[in-house]
């Protein structure tokens, strides 16, 4: 069974810093991957999508995928604390048919 | 904007009654999935769907089972409840491959709780 593992955190980080956030998965056939952002009692909502190795920047968020070693990582610069949420990393499985196996998530908490 | 949208927000079930849990998105998404969220064990895949009528086992199928009739509805049923399936079910959908997009449209989550 496909897996991905995320440090459930929480993680806090003062308003300002960066905070870095990481995901493990199973599957070295993968070969996308997604970070979803959950503010509380909300729905989850893509944010980045990598497919290549390397970084990958929009704004204050940068995704970093290393397909050798199987992980993805997620640093947000200047984190404010509209920032703190739960950050779920996705990737696809099933062969017949698409979907997306979520890791736990991490909580990140940005205090001002 | 693409909206999914479910039915129930909230639902206090005793065990052993059944559950049905619609969802309907109107972007004419082909792939539709639950998820059931419970704290520290994330979200996971109970079934999905990627044509009316078709259904695919996710990772925990297991006291569940799910209609599509109709390209926009996507419903999970749970024939008899119990107090292990309290828990929050979201719906989502996605237009095409989700390898290519990633980009789930999920629903407000339906909040069961089983007494």
């Amino acid at each position: 069974q496909k897996e991905v593992e995320q440090n459930s955190g929480p993680l806090s980080v003062p308003e300002g810093a960066i905070a870095s956030l990481n995901c493990t998965y199973s599957d070295r056939g993968s070969q996308s991957f997604f970070w979803y952002r959950q503010y509380s009692g909300k729905s989850p909502e893509l944010i980045m999508s990598i497919y290549s190795n390397g970084d990958k920047e929009d704004g204050r968020f940068t995704a970093q995928l290393n397909k050798a070693s199987q992980y993805v990582s997620l640093l947000i610069r200047d984190s404010q604390p509209s920032d703190s949420a739960t950050y779920l990393c996705a990737f696809p499985t099933h062969q017949a048919g698409t979907a997306l196996i979520f890791g736990k998530g991490t909580t990140l908490s940005v205090s001002s | 904007d693409v909206k999914v949208t479910q039915s129930s927000r909230y639902l206090v079930k005793r065990t052993g009654e059944k559950v049905f849990l619609e969802c309907v998105q109107d972007m004419d998404h082909e792939n539709m999935f639950w998820y059931r969220q419970d704290p520290g064990l994330g979200l996971r895949l109970i079934y999905f769907s990627y044509d009316v009528k078709m259904k695919e086992k996710g990772d925990i199928p297991e006291g569940y089972s799910v209609s599509r009739e109709k390209k926009e509805r996507f419903s999970l049923i749970l024939e008899s409840t119990s107090t292990n399936q309290t828990s929050m079910y979201l719906c989502a959908s996605v237009g095409g491959d989700a390898r290519n997009t990633g980009e789930l449209f999920f629903g407000e989550g339906s909040r069961l709780t089983v007494l």
